[in-house]
């Protein structure tokens, strides 16, 4: 069964304060792990799709990475409008996308 | 540039009474998805439809009807509500395909069940 787990549920940062959000995942044949940005009140917004180990995407302060294993997004000197929760969603084979829990993030000023 | 609307936004009904929530994409999407989102528990996949006039069940799908009668229209229907029925519905699009393009979501219909 296809599992994604998200960490840390909840993320304080300063403004200006890197850090990264993890995403592992078990599955069996990835055909893609996709990045979402959820703001309250509205649906997921898409970020990105990684498709293989050692891909890279970037977006203003974003940056998604993937091992085998495992995906990092990673928010360089964010800012309070960074703040959301990030979703990760996995898919493979022909299941539908699983999706983690999410991580809640709060960029103070 | 609408993407993906959900009607009604908010709903409220008792114990028993049915509804039915519509989703519509202008993107000419051939994959259509009904999610609900609870505390705790992310998103989790009710129905889904690959195409007009096609459905399946998700993880979740008990106590949920759908129909795709037209390509640009998802209907998630409950027959009798339960108050474990109350959560925030999210419609979903896609190109086709659940590996290779990601979903476009709508904003959601948060309902509760008295």
């Amino acid at each position: 069964e296809d599992q994604v787990t998200q960490s840390p549920e909840a993320l304080r940062l300063q403004e200006g304060e890197s850090s990264s959000l993890n995403c592992s995942y078990t599955v069996s044949g990835l055909r893609g792990l996709f990045w979402y940005r959820q703001d309250p009140g509205k649906g997921p917004e898409f970020l990105f799709t990684l498709y293989s180990a050692g891909e890279e995407k970037e977006k203003e302060r974003l940056k998604a990475t993937l091992t085998k294993k495992e995906s990092f997004l990673h928010i360089t000197a964010p800012k309070p409008e960074d703040s959301a929760t990030y979703l990760c969603a996995v898919a493979s084979g022909n299941t539908p996308l699983v999706f983690g829990k999410g991580t809640r993030l709060s960029v103070i000023a | 540039n609408a993407g993906v609307t959900q009607t009604p936004k908010f709903r409220v009904l008792k114990t028993g009474q049915s509804m039915t929530l519509l989703c519509a994409q202008d993107m000419n999407h051939e994959y259509m998805y009904w999610y609900r989102q609870d505390p705790g528990m992310g998103l989790r996949l009710i129905h889904y439809s690959v195409g007009e006039g096609t459905t399946a069940k998700g993880e979740v799908p008990d106590g949920y009807n759908v129909s795709r009668l037209k390509k640009q229209n998802f209907l998630l229907g409950l027959e009798s509500a339960a108050p474990s029925q109350t959560s925030v519905y999210f419609c979903a699009s896609g190109v086709g395909g659940q590996g290779y393009q990601p979903q476009h979501f709508g904003d959601g219909t948060r309902l509760s069940i008295l």
